[in-house]
């Protein structure tokens, strides 16, 4: 099975800052990558897919990019709403395997 | 609107089994597969496996494969997913997600069911 690798698993950064995630997977996976949030205590929310796709409704600041193995979530401009794991997951074939996530705080 | 509503919390003895529901509705359900998905407490996201509403066809996580079982009754809408021979880390919210397959594995998600295995 193809593993997926985030990193860092834990950030702390300024209001305003730019934020990278990076994922990764041993095996290409096309572009077959999306990206979720979930805040404390609620359910997981889309934001990215094809890897570089913003999800209707996600604000501009978040963008994703990759492709083949190599893949990365920024945040444009770190707001107090943003303070959320993220979580990035392959379907290019199955297993669908989630990264094990990264936690965003506010410094 | 697209909406998913699982069947609410419960709490199961180890080696017993366990039945969650999904009920979809703001959307045609045979052209979608549903996902499902689980988080031990404090823990991340875990993919259980899928199965597509039209025709029934599942695919599992191989971790899963043997206890896990996923239905759907068309009839009404409604996704389930049933796991056997419940253990203690078994504890976990239970999620089910639309799935469209291409180009995103789940854009709409339900409200999660937690599942308390205990003695």
């Amino acid at each position: 099975d193809i593993q997926m690798t985030q990193s860092p698993s834990s950030l702390s950064a300024s209001i305003g800052d730019r934020v990278t995630i990076t994922c990764r997977a041993n095996q290409g996976i096309n572009n077959y990558l999306a990206w979720y949030q979930q805040k404390p205590g609620k359910v997981p929310k889309l934001l990215i897919y094809a890897a570089s796709t913003l999800q209707s409704g996600v604000p501009s600041r978040f963008s994703g990019s990759g492709s083949g193995t190599d893949f990365a979530l920024t945040i444009s401009g770190l707001q107090p709403e943003d303070v959320a794991t993220y979580y990035c997951q392959k379907h290019d074939s199955a297993p669908w395997t989630f990264g094990q996530g990264t936690r965003v705080e506010i410094k | 609107q697209v909406q998913l509503v699982q069947s609410g919390a419960e709490v199961k003895r180890p080696g017993a089994s366990v039945k969650v529901s999904c009920k979809a509705s703001g959307y045609t359900f045979t052209d979608f597969y549903i996902q499902w998905v689980r988080q031990a407490p404090g823990q991340g996201l875990e993919w259980m496996g899928w199965i597509y509403a039209n025709s029934g066809g599942t695919n599992y996580a191989q971790k899963f494969q043997g206890r896990v079982t996923m239905t759907r009754d068309t009839s009404i809408n409604t996704a389930y997913m049933e796991l056997s021979s419940l253990r203690s880390d078994d504890t976990a919210v239970y999620y089910c997600a639309r799935d469209p397959q291409d180009p995103t594995p789940a854009d709409y998600w339900g409200q999660g069911t937690l599942v308390t295995v205990s003695s």
